[in-house]
């Protein structure tokens, strides 16, 4: 059963940084592109990143890109995202999802909070 | 504001069919496969449809898409009080980025 686990978010000042880390089991990791997509309170979902297999091919929003790294350490089965400079409309749940290779965003984890406030 | 644009919400009662409309681009829809998400209350989105009207496995069959150029569409048949929940459409656009469209309620009266 795929699994997908994300830890790391909280409440964070503008302007700091946070570290979220999502854990994969039940899958061959390394052969599968990762992203991270996240949803603002009671808004939309909002693709922010993602990485191919062997972070050869790297992608970012607009609104967060030069802010965000999203990383992978397939040895570990986890991927990351580094946010820094992190801002009001930042605040959002983050999704750790698993793109399939003809099933798109096809596993979803269920998400870490990241609250940026004063 | 989202890349690709969807009703904000939608309606109908048991047993009835509806159609929730997703438009976009030549360099999202146009060019790429649509998929569709359904997010029940207080859950993550679970993937419903994926290139333009594939179902996979346990997706019951009262679900189809289908996509005509820039736009793409999902069907439910047969609505269900289980069925009330957020569906969105998803697209890779030309540079291989994803978008998404806003989002429509879907309510069950």
């Amino acid at each position: 059963e795929v699994q997908l686990v994300e830890s790391g978010g909280g409440l964070v000042q503008p302007g700091r940084s946070l570290r979220l880390s999502c854990a994969a089991s039940g899958f061959t990791f390394d052969d599968y592109a990762m992203h991270w997509v996240r949803q603002a309170p009671g808004k939309g979902l909002e693709w922010v990143s993602g990485i191919s297999w062997n972070s050869g091919s790297i992608g970012y929003a607009d609104s967060v890109k030069g802010r965000f790294t999203i990383s992978r350490d397939n040895a570990k089965n986890s991927l990351y995202l580094q946010m820094n400079s992190l801002r009001a409309e930042d605040t959002a749940l983050y999704y750790c999802v698993k793109r399939g290779f003809i099933t798109g965003l096809d596993y979803w984890g269920q998400g870490t909070l990241v609250t940026v406030s004063s | 504001q989202s890349v690709l644009t969807q009703p904000p919400s939608a309606s109908g009662t048991p047993g009835q069919r509806v159609t929730i409309s997703c438009s976009g681009s030549s360099s999202n829809i146009g060019s790429n496969y649509v998929y569709w998400y359904q997010q029940l209350p207080g859950t993550a989105p679970k993937l419903l449809i994926y290139r333009n009207n594939q179902r996979p496995s346990g997706v019951p069959d009262r679900f189809s898409g289908s996509k005509s150029g820039t736009s793409a569409s999902l069907a439910i048949s047969g609505l269900r009080s289980e069925d009330e929940a957020d569906y969105y459409c998803a697209a890779w656009d030309d540079s291989l980025r994803g978008v998404f469209g806003g989002g429509t309620k879907l309510t069950v009266l």
